[in-house]
């Protein structure tokens, strides 16, 4: 099966613009989360979706958003990006085999100037 | 409060020499997934092995072994036979609940190994 996909690989935006970054998953997981990772704070989890709805979420602004398709693809959006929000943001898929593994995509490294 | 602990910032090891990579984890859940995941520079997570908190035997995943410990909420990863593409970040990672009750991982701070010829 081919892995988890993430696009684009590489973004740079600046400060008060918007992102979306997407994922595809695993063929035949439909279940989706999404980190964010930073040197400062590691890896934090942003949330996850499972079937179109979104089941769990942490602790980031509103402006983080995401959302589901009906074909499990995911996207994340951040609006009135800030220079904080420079990061690795990866995407992870998984079933209900092996402990529900997540399996990680690329990343995406999103810049903000 | 979940949480992870991993006490490594960085470690060397000679190659084709055993390394293992601690982590302490903290859970009031009885129900819980360990794993391992090695981050290269290049940024991509790939998964190395996984640990259910009912699995009675440790894991093993071909070099890879969990030595878990569940009294002493222990799961470190040992590595044998170093090679140098394991030179990377290794992550260890929870989640809580088992059976579709969630995808949150809750990550270690991660220890950058460098593997020496």
């Amino acid at each position: 099966k081919a892995g988890v996909t993430q696009t684009p690989r590489y973004l740079i935006k600046t400060r008060g613009q918007q992102v979306t970054l997407s994922c595809s998953p695993i063929s035949g997981h439909r279940s989706v989360s999404w980190y964010q990772q930073t040197p400062g704070q590691g890896l934090q989890f942003l949330f996850e979706y499972f079937s179109e709805t979104q089941r769990n979420k942490g602790n980031f602004p509103g402006r983080f958003s995401g959302r589901q398709f009906s074909n499990s693809r995911s996207e994340m959006n951040v609006s009135t990006l800030e220079l904080g929000d420079s990061a690795l943001y990866l995407c992870a898929s998984w079933d209900r085999a092996r402990g529900e593994t997540q399996y990680f995509g690329p990343g995406t490294r999103l810049l903000v100037l | 409060a979940q949480k992870i602990t991993q006490t490594q910032p960085g470690m060397f090891v000679q190659e084709k020499e055993a390394v293992t990579l601690d982590c302490t984890y903290d859970t009031s859940d009885p129900s819980y997934g360990l794993f391992w995941y090695k981050q290269p520079s290049s940024g991509e997570m790939i998964f190395l092995i996984y640990q259910g908190s009912y699995d009675q035997q440790n894991a093993t995943e071909g070099r890879y072994s969990l030595n878990f410990q569940k009294a002493r909420k222990s799961a470190n990863l040992v590595i044998s036979a170093s090679q140098l593409g394991d030179s990377a970040m290794y992550f260890c990672a929870m989640r809580e609940g088992l059976n579709n009750q969630g995808g949150k991982l809750i990550f270690g701070q991660g220890t950058e190994l460098s593997v020496k010829p």
